[in-house]
């Protein structure tokens, strides 16, 4: 069964501490994977798309990741806005997303 | 402007009830969806139109009928509602059917069936 399972479930930084959310899937024929942030209350709004393995992309303190089976969102220096639960989501026909993972930045 | 909106933002509803939950988008996408984000958070695709056409229709009860007038609009009407019907149901829509583009999302209703 395709499934997306993202770890940790919650993370707990302070200020300035770099971590890494994972993102590991079991899709045949991905087309792309997606990251998205989600604020509580409010729709999850896009960060990243990576389509093949090696691919990198960076977005202020974020820069996703993509190998064949996984992808990591590495959050360098975080600040408490950063706080939010970030979304990882693969496609082939459709979209499947993860369970999130809450990221709680402390000052 | 808000590029995918959705109302209402809440929707509080007695079981056995129908109602209805609106969206419209202004970025000019030919694709909407509707998805439903349980209370473990997971974000599930329900329906997806394109052009006014149905594309996807995942395993949901037939209670559920989304309509698309136009293809800025997607609506969702939900008949004889059920406890277990609570959940966020979240609107997107994104440049074309392909999935490999990036969706853009309203900011939720959150319905509770009491």
């Amino acid at each position: 069964e395709d499934q997306v399972t993202q770890s940790p479930e919650a993370l707990r930084l302070q200020e300035g501490e770099s971590s890494s959310l994972n993102c590991s899937y079991t899709v045949s024929g991905l087309r792309g994977l997606f990251w998205y942030r989600q604020d509580p209350g409010k729709g999850p709004e896009f960060l990243f798309t990576l389509y093949s393995a090696g691919e990198e992309k960076e977005k202020e303190r974020l820069k996703a990741t993509l190998t064949k089976k996984e992808s990591f969102l590495h959050i360098t220096a975080p600040k408490p806005e950063d706080s939010a639960t970030y979304l990882c989501a693969v496609s082939y026909n459709k979209l499947i997303f993860g369970a999130g993972t809450r990221l709680a930045v402390h000052p | 402007d808000t590029a995918v909106s959705q109302t209402p933002k809440y929707l509080v509803t007695q079981m056995g009830n129908d109602k209805s939950i609106k969206c419209e988008q202004n970025l000019g996408h030919d694709t909407m969806y509707w998805y439903k984000q349980d209370s473990k958070k997971f974000l599930k695709i329900m329906f997806s139109y394109n052009n006014k056409e149905l594309i996807i229709n995942e395993t949901v009860p037939n209670r559920f009928s989304p309509k698309s007038p136009d293809k800025a609009h997607l609506n969702l009407h939900i008949n004889s509602l059920e406890l277990g019907d609570s959940a966020v149901y979240f609107c997107a829509s994104s440049q074309g059917p392909e999935t490999d583009t990036e969706a853009f999302f309203g900011q939720g209703t959150r319905l509770t069936v009491v």
